[in-house]
């Protein structure tokens, strides 16, 4: 079993939709929770960087951490087509060098 | 200019040959890292380097080996590249710090491989 697990799609949604992309994952020790955003033909950029539990908001984008579940959560709102791409998750914990586990990427379409 | 940069960005090479990729940047990090990414298994660590006297091996090191030349330059060698080794390659920098330092990594735009 792979330590962080995400469903690779693809998703697809028409525009103005709001998509949930998602991972788990069996760590407990993670503390550290990121989301990536990697366009086609590009290397993945950081989106959104949640530290243990809750909840972050960045304008659409919203980032939810369960611990209790080990689950992650990615909210996208008012969906545009600029957002196709794919979205993979990734965690580190302190004891680990902060190195990064990745899931294996969700790739997203929006539909106009 | 961008930050991290990579060459080549494309290379088709034949089974049993000698291969690096470069990595290059300008953004004054410490970490560098080298991943290699495949359809549906998302980013595998090959091999990172903390300072250029600091480099470990990732979770997929066998059949690679890596130089860090400078605190800018950070390369990947396939000493005899075989077809499973064909994937598309991205170096990364982060700089050193706290975790969400460490945790923000620049990616350059990837090499794509081809083993033949």
């Amino acid at each position: 079993q792979k330590e962080v697990e995400q469903d690779p799609g693809p998703l697809s949604v028409p525009e103005g939709a709001i998509v949930s992309l998602n991972c788990t994952y069996s760590n407990s020790a993670f503390q550290y929770f990121m989301w990536y955003r990697q366009y086609s033909r590009k290397g993945p950029e950081l989106l959104m960087y949640t530290y243990s539990s809750g909840n972050k908001e960045d304008g659409r984008f919203t980032a939810q951490v369960d611990k209790s579940s080990k689950y992650i959560s990615l909210f996208i709102r008012d969906s545009q087509p600029s957002d196709s791409a794919t979205y993979l998750c990734a965690m580190s914990y302190m004891d680990s060098n902060y190195q990064l586990i990745w899931g294996a990427g969700t790739k997203l379409i929006i539909k106009p | 200019d961008a930050d991290v940069t990579q060459t080549p960005r494309n290379r088709i090479t034949k089974t049993g040959k000698r291969i690096m990729l470069e990595c290059s940047q300008t953004k004054g990090h410490d970490r560098m890292y080298w991943y290699r990414q495949d359809p549906g298994l998302g980013l595998q660590l090959i091999y990172y380097s903390f300072d250029v006297k600091d480099i470990n091996k990732g979770e997929i090191s066998d059949g690679y080996s890596v130089s860090r030349q400078a605190q800018a330059k950070f390369s990947l060698s396939l000493e005899s590249a075989i077809p499973n080794q064909t994937a598309l390659y991205f170096c990364a920098t982060s700089p050193s710090g706290n975790a969400i330092s460490t945790d923000t990594q620049y990616f350059g735009p990837g090499t794509r491989l081809t083993v033949l």
